[in-house]
């Protein structure tokens, strides 16, 4: 069974970078397709985007001049990083394994504080 | 980029049926996949595939997509199935995942 754990600091000063991890255990993230996900408090579901096992990635529009996403096959976990922040991106961010999602982690509240 | 349409909410009595509709242009051509979300919980997969259920969803849950919409179908509704559902489908033109603004399922 896929196990996914985030990590990272639950609250970040407007303007500096968000960076999470994602500890991946009973998968390898050598295949697959390994995705992050953000919720806003009270609000849907925003894709972020997604990193492949062979490094390549792909991130929302909205998103992309500020995310960056790598893999670290050593420690079997993946990473986020959100540069600029504002209070826009509080949430509650989730990283999950390939689409269709049927694995999630626990998800990480980041609060961006003024 | 391409836009997925829910009704914010859906509303059904105790043992009736819940149908929640997902709408997108050409949504024919994409395979749909729908979340059910609780409170303070991450989502879990109900439906993949438009119409497959994983191992542990039980047997009331279905879905089905005809002309431009996908549906999710909870028959015998039961309290426990108040939540949130959220449909999904992957944007092959910018290959990224694009999920639908979400109902809330609210069991009378």
């Amino acid at each position: 069974q896929v196990h996914l754990q985030e990590s990272g600091p639950g609250l970040v000063k407007a303007s500096e970078t968000l960076s999470l991890t994602c500890n991946v255990s009973g998968a390898s993230i050598s295949s697959s397709y390994w995705t992050w996900i953000r919720q806003p408090p009270g609000k849907g579901l925003e894709w972020i985007g997604y990193i492949y096992y062979t490094g390549t990635t792909n991130y929302n529009p909205s998103l992309r001049s500020r995310v960056t996403m790598s893999l670290d096959t050593s420690k079997n976990q993946f990473s986020l990083n959100v540069r600029s922040v504002t209070a826009a991106d509080t949430a509650v961010y989730y990283c999950a394994k390939s689409p269709p999602y049927a694995d999630w982690g626990q998800g990480t509240l980041v609060t961006v504080s003024s | 980029s391409y836009v997925l349409t829910q009704p914010p909410s859906v509303s059904v009595a105790p043992g009736k049926t819940a149908t929640i509709t997902c709408g997108g242009n050409n949504i024919g051509s994409k395979t749909v996949h729908w979340y059910q979300q609780k409170p303070g919980q991450a989502p879990v997969l109900v439906i993949y595939y438009d119409k497959d259920r994983p191992s542990g969803i039980p047997e009331r849950f279905s879905g089905s997509k005809a002309g431009n919409s996908a549906t999710l179908t909870i028959s015998r509704v039961e309290a426990g199935d108040e939540a949130d559902y959220y449909c999904q489908v992957w944007d092959t033109v910018n290959d990224q995942g694009v999920f639908g603004g979400g109902t809330k399922l609210t069991v009378l």
